[in-house]
């Protein structure tokens, strides 16, 4: 069975400190994705990063920086430099491949808390 | 590209009564989904469409949930009657098949049953 598993439910940091949030996921799929979506206060959920199965290459964009290691089955999302814009709840999901129709098994959140 | 619409934004409403949500997806898209996602919690899909078709609605709970999607564009989740434990947001998303592209989600509608 597919789930995703975010450890940290709430982590408060100080502006300008690095923060990481873990993300475990399980699958019996080989080929699958994985998202991070960030949720501010207002509601919407903002896209951030699909990874797909096959490329294990962390990436960068600005302060933001994701570590894919399937060996772990973990897809962790770091913040370098927190800001208080960055305050909002992150979630974690994975895509299984239910033939040709996938869905999205999400995990319940990590919310962060970034104090001036 | 404009991105998924949703409205109203917020409603409030009676237990017993009967609410509806309305859905607008990006333009092309084929796939709708709509979640329902309560404080605290992850989004739990309630039914999702491919054009104007139920792909799965296995979550919903169908005794008093409805939702169409009769042209294949928008769509439409219906609540009758309320109860206090549907107080939640419900969030619309489109894919532009399926999810394999990735799923762009409206801002919600925030629903308190009181």
């Amino acid at each position: 069975a597919q789930k995703v598993t975010q450890a940290q439910t709430e982590i408060s940091v100080v502006e300008k400190e690095d923060v990481t949030l873990d993300c475990v996921y399980e699958t019996r799929d080989t080929t699958y994705y994985l998202f991070w979506y960030k949720q501010p206060p207002s509601g919407e959920l903002v896209f951030l990063i699909r990874r797909n199965s096959f490329d294990e290459q962390n990436e960068i964009s600005g302060r933001y920086s994701w570590n894919f290691q399937k060996s772990t089955s973990s897809f962790n999302f770091t913040i370098t430099a927190s800001q208080v814009v960055d305050s909002a709840v992150y979630f974690c999901a994975l895509s299984d491949n239910a033939g040709n129709n996938r869905k999205l098994i999400w995990g319940l959140g990590t919310s962060l808390a970034v104090n001036p | 590209e404009a991105g998924v619409a949703q409205s109203p934004r917020y409603k409030i409403i009676e237990k017993r009564q009967s609410v509806a949500f309305w859905c607008n997806p990006i333009s092309g898209h084929a796939t709708l989904y709509w979640y329902q996602q309560i404080l605290g919690q992850g989004p739990k899909l309630l039914i999702q469409f491919q054009n104007n078709g139920v792909v799965d609605d296995s979550q919903l709970p169908k005794d008093r949930f409805s939702a169409e999607r009769l042209k294949g564009v928008d769509s439409t989740l219906k609540i009758q009657p309320a109860k206090l434990e549907d107080s939640a947001v419900y969030l619309c998303a489109s894919s532009l098949d399926r999810g394999k592209d990735g799923y762009t989600f409206g801002s919600g509608t925030r629903l308190t049953v009181v």
